[in-house]
């Protein structure tokens, strides 16, 4: 069984450019939430995918959207990237069974420094 | 507003004896619990779970407690052990919903 993967690992960027982070999920799972984590705090949801449509949306602007493909893998896009976009981006996918999602399962993260 | 709470940023244990991590919540509508493990450049491990309709779930050296009453949930490590020092969050979920709402994190140090 293959775990979630996300690349790159690091990643450094300048103000006002744009990014683009990859996920691939754990193999049977169909939905990929993603996550920022800023340093000392806990994981914020930014949005989730299933079915290759929005899933729900955490209190993130616009800029930050995201892709779910056919096979489950994901994308987290970011334009015009501001100072305080400076974090671990963290990929999670889980298997929606019915209307419930629970157990969510992690991928390494990738790292995101702008400047 | 943070709806999950971990008041204790680190707690230290020697090794054998009993940890006791601590998370408090203020959303009613919460229904289900996790806790994750996350160690330096790797992403959160899931440990453990458990529904609001149980107050207590097991595996092995981890156990959930939840008293819904007064909003709180705690795991208990027993024995810990060196390998189990990591920052701990606690999260929930709504209603099988999308979004996980965790906590700030338990930095665990099991010394030996």
């Amino acid at each position: 069984e293959t775990g979630v993967t996300q690349s790159p690992t690091h990643l450094i960027k300048t103000r006002g450019q744009q990014v683009t982070l990859r996920c691939s999920s754990q193999s049977g799972h169909n939905t990929v939430s993603w996550y920022q984590q800023a340093l000392g705090q806990g994981p914020q949801f930014i949005f989730q995918y299933y079915r290759e449509e929005e899933n729900g949306r955490g209190n993130f602007p616009p800029r930050f959207s995201g892709l779910q493909f056919p096979n489950y893998s994901s994308e987290l896009n970011v334009n015009a990237l501001e100072l305080d976009d400076s974090a671990l981006y963290l990929c999670a996918s889980s298997l929606r069974v019915g209307a419930g999602v629970y157990e969510q399962y992690f991928g390494p993260g990738t790292r995101l420094t702008v400047t | 507003d943070q709806q999950v709470k971990q008041n204790s940023p680190s707690l230290s244990v020697q090794e054998g004896r009993i940890s006791i991590l601590n998370c408090d919540y203020t959303n009613s509508m919460f229904d289900y619990f996790l806790w994750y493990k996350k160690y330096p450049a790797e992403g959160p491990t899931f440990l453990i779970s458990i529904s609001s309709i149980k107050d207590k779930n097991e595996d092995g050296r981890f156990t959930v407690f939840l008293n819904k009453s007064a909003k709180h949930l705690s795991l208990h490590i027993v024995p810990s052990q060196p390998g189990d020092s990591a920052v701990y969050f606690c999260a929930a979920l709504t209603g099988g919903g999308n979004k996980l709402t965790f906590g700030t994190g338990t930095q665990l140090k099991v010394e030996l």
